[in-house]
């Protein structure tokens, strides 16, 4: 089955850059999302890659590294409200066809 | 922008009793799915639909489960007899078929609350 890795906690100051990574290990790799988490809200997309290299969307973006089975999501000019869970998910279309599977979230939290 | 409706937001039932929660898709998406989250723990994937059938379905979703889709808009969730141990956050999602530049990410509705008492 899918193994994703990713740290519980970050802690950040506004206007700084933090970098979230994710490793994981599937066996029919088809595509990796990093997902934005608000306490008691539903998961909404942030990014998604499926090739190798950096998506770039806004003060988001995303890296891909599909030999080391290795993604990050890096933020920029950190703002308060950035404060939330970030769900690193794959989709493994052996597993689990064209759902995705979420590892446990990293709890961002931005200080002022 | 288009979205997933989900109904109820909050229900609590007493343990052993069948609940069924309700999701509205987004109109042209064709893959369907229903995630929980227990309190403080990762979202799980329990199913998910396609084309009027189950196309996958994790080890959670054991007997006790069920979905359908008795029309051309809502998809549902039953929980026969319901268990302590059910009370999470049931996320209903959707997606397209990834030809266009959507590349099949699922859209999540705001959650249903199930409490079992």
């Amino acid at each position: 089955g899918q193994n994703i890795d990713q740290p519980t906690e970050m802690t950040a100051t506004e206007g700084a850059i933090v970098q979230i990574n994710c490793t994981y290990q599937t066996s029919g790799f088809n595509g990796l999302f990093w997902y934005q988490q608000h306490a008691g809200e539903a998961p909404t997309f942030l990014s998604y890659n499926v090739l190798d290299g950096l998506e770039e969307k806004g003060r988001f973006s995303s890296f891909l590294s599909r030999s080391k089975g290795y993604s990050y999501l890096l933020l920029k000019e950190l703002q308060m409200k950035d404060s939330a869970s970030y769900l690193c998910a794959v989709r493994d279309l052996k597993q689990a066809g064209t759902a995705l599977i979420f590892g446990k979230g990293t709890t961002l939290s931005v200080s002022s | 922008e288009p979205e997933v409706t989900q109904t109820p937001s909050h229900q609590v039932t007493q343990m052993g009793q069948e609940v069924i929660l309700r999701c509205v898709p987004i109109s042209n998406h064709l893959y369907f799915y229903w995630y929980r989250q227990i309190l403080g723990q990762k979202v799980e994937f329990l199913v998910s639909f396609y084309n009027n059938e189950i196309s996958e379905k994790s080890e959670i979703f054991d007997d006790q489960f069920s979905v359908e889709r008795p029309d051309g808009s809502n998809f549902t969730l039953k929980i026969r007899s319901t268990k302590l141990e059910d009370s999470a956050m049931y996320f209903c999602a959707s997606s397209d078929d990834g030809t266009g530049a959507g590349a099949n990410v699922l859209t999540f509705g705001a959650g249903s609350r199930l409490t079992v008492l």
